[in-house]
């Protein structure tokens, strides 16, 4: 029952360099979300995804790059990252029949 | 646009007080809401939802009611326990273009309950 999961759960890395956080769904949900979680500002929602192929953009997508080549996966790119963008970051996922959208468990970033 | 509001915290209880943790939104049409629950270093978990007008979702002995005449869903427990002091955030579902459910979020309300 392996769900939801992200790697790497912990990140440091330098102002400048691409980092990758991937995400992996075992349900085969179609819809997928990449929120960030920082203090004063709740969740607020990066991108999102309804299946294969098919992204758009959340509340705050600028710096941020997304793809979906394949329904399980939906990696989160920082191609050039910032100090403003040291944040935990939550994928998430549910599916076409169902509003209950499931998380997981957090990639904490951090850019020095 | 839609939006959720919590009540700010941070929310400092004794065990087996009563909580109220107050949230209103503001949506067009007809929302689910829903309350999460994060516990310390997890990502957030369901605790309970209303798909409509004067729903009530339970579960653990949390409970909100859907009240679409006052666009709220406060969360309440009538008597908690150590083991709930989390940060627990409101929200409410907005379909967005070709995605499925996209939820909008308050800004999390920490709970820390003492014995």
């Amino acid at each position: 029952d392996a769900g939801i999961t992200q790697s790497p759960r912990y990140k440091i890395t330098e102002t400048g360099r691409q980092v990758t956080l991937m995400c992996h769904q075992t349900w085969s949900h179609s819809y997928m979300f990449w929120y960030r979680q920082d203090l004063g500002h709740g969740l607020r929602l990066i991108y999102y995804s309804a299946a294969a192929d098919i992204t758009d953009k959340g509340e705050v997508p600028d710096g941020y790059v997304v793809s979906r080549s394949k329904t399980e996966n939906f990696p989160l790119t920082l191609e050039s990252a910032t100090r403003s963008q040291t944040s935990v970051y939550f994928c998430a996922s549910n599916s076409w029949d169902s509003e209950t959208i499931y998380f997981g468990e957090g990639s904490w970033l951090t850019v020095v | 646009g839609n939006s959720v509001t919590q009540m700010e915290g941070p929310v400092t209880l004794s065990e087996e007080a009563f909580l109220t943790i107050n949230c209103t939104y503001t949506a067009t049409g007809y929302p689910s809401l829903f309350w999460y629950v994060q516990y310390p270093g997890e990502g957030l978990q369901l605790l309970l939802k209303a798909t409509k007008a004067d729903d009530k979702g339970s579960n653990k002995g949390f409970e909100a009611t859907y009240r679409k005449e006052t666009t709220s869903f406060h969360l309440e427990k009538g008597s908690v326990q150590v083991s709930d002091s989390a940060v627990y955030f409101c929200a409410l579902s907005s379909r967005a273009n070709q995605a499925g459910t996209a939820l909008i979020f308050g800004k999390g309300t920490t709970l820390s309950v003492s014995s």
